[in-house]
C-alpha cells in the first residue's frame, strides 16, 4: 500500500533563511504527487503538484519541489522564507487512476524573526 | 463564491449519540472526501465519494457511514460516536481521480465525551 513520510515534524527557520521539508513516498509506480499548505484554524489549501512532465514545479509564493522518482521524493524547498510561510504543511500522494489520497503526518514550519 | 461549507464547526457529544457532520460544495464537483486530522498522524481519508450513489471506503472506515444523494451534498455520520473519534474532520470536493486538487471545508472539530 501506498505511504508517505515526512521525517520531520518540526522545522524552525529564521526569516529570509532558505528551508527544505522532505517528502517521501513508498511506491515509485504511477503516481500524483501534492503539497498542501495549512494556515493556523484553516482547512488545507493547495500549494504545488506534480502530475507528470517536468519534474521541477512551482507555486506562485516562492516554493518549488522536485520530483526525484529514483529515490521517491518529493520535497519542497524555498529560497527564501518569510513571517507569513508559518504554517503546517502536509504532502500528499495518490496513484494513478484512483480516487484514494495518501497524506503525510504534516511538518510545522516556524519562521522566526 | 466557490466553497466547501461544513457544520457544524464545533461539536461537543457524548458516547453513543448518534450526529451528523454535513458538507456542501457548489463547485460542481464529482469526487468529495471526508477525512480526520490528529496530532502526530496527519490526514487520513475517511471515505470518499467518486459521484452520486457511489462511495468507497478510505482508510480509517470503521465508526463511520457516508451517503451520497446528491452532487453538492456528502454527509458524514457517526452512528454512535466513541470517544476514539474526538478529532479535526475536514471535507473535500475535486474533480476527477487522483490527478485532481481537492478544495477543503473549513473543519469540524468533534468532541465526544
Amino acid at each position: 500500500a501506498q505511504s508517505v513520510t515526512q521525517l520531520d515534524s518540526q522545522v524552525p527557520v529564521f526569516e529570509e533563511a532558505p528551508v527544505e521539508l522532505r517528502c517521501n513516498y513508498s511506491s515509485s509506480v504511477s503516481v500524483y504527487l501534492f503539497w498542501y499548505v495549512q494556515y493556523p484554524n484553516q482547512g488545507l489549501q493547495l500549494l504545488l503538484k506534480y502530475l507528470s512532465g517536468s519534474t521541477l514545479v512551482e507555486s506562485i509564493n516562492g516554493f518549488e519541489a522536485e520530483f526525484n522518482k529514483s529515490q521517491t521524493s518529493f520535497h519542497l524547498r524555498k529560497p527564501s522564507v518569510h513571517i507569513s510561510d508559518t504554517a503546517e504543511y502536509f504532502c500528499a500522494v495518490s496513484d494513478s487512476g484512483t480516487y484514494k489520497y495518501i497524506f503525510g503526518t504534516g511538518t510545522r514550519l516556524k519562521v522566526l524573526a | 463564491e466557490a466553497q466547501v461549507t461544513q457544520n457544524p464547526r464545533y461539536l461537543i457529544t457524548v458516547t453513543g449519540k448518534k450526529l451528523t457532520v454535513t458538507c456542501s460544495q457548489n463547485m460542481n464537483h464529482e469526487y468529495m472526501s471526508w477525512y480526520r486530522q490528529d496530532p502526530g498522524l496527519g490526514l487520513r481519508q475517511i471515505y470518499y465519494s467518486m459521484n452520486v450513489e457511489v462511495t468507497d471506503k478510505g482508510d480509517v472506515p470503521e465508526g463511520y457511514k457516508v451517503s451520497r444523494k446528491e452532487k453538492r451534498n456528502f454527509p458524514l455520520i457517526l452512528e454512535s460516536p466513541s470517544p476514539n473519534q474526538t478529532s479535526l474532520y475536514f471535507c473535500a470536493s475535486g474533480v476527477g481521480t487522483g490527478e485532481g486538487e481537492q478544495y477543503f471545508g473549513p473543519g469540524t472539530r468533534l468532541t465526544v465525551t
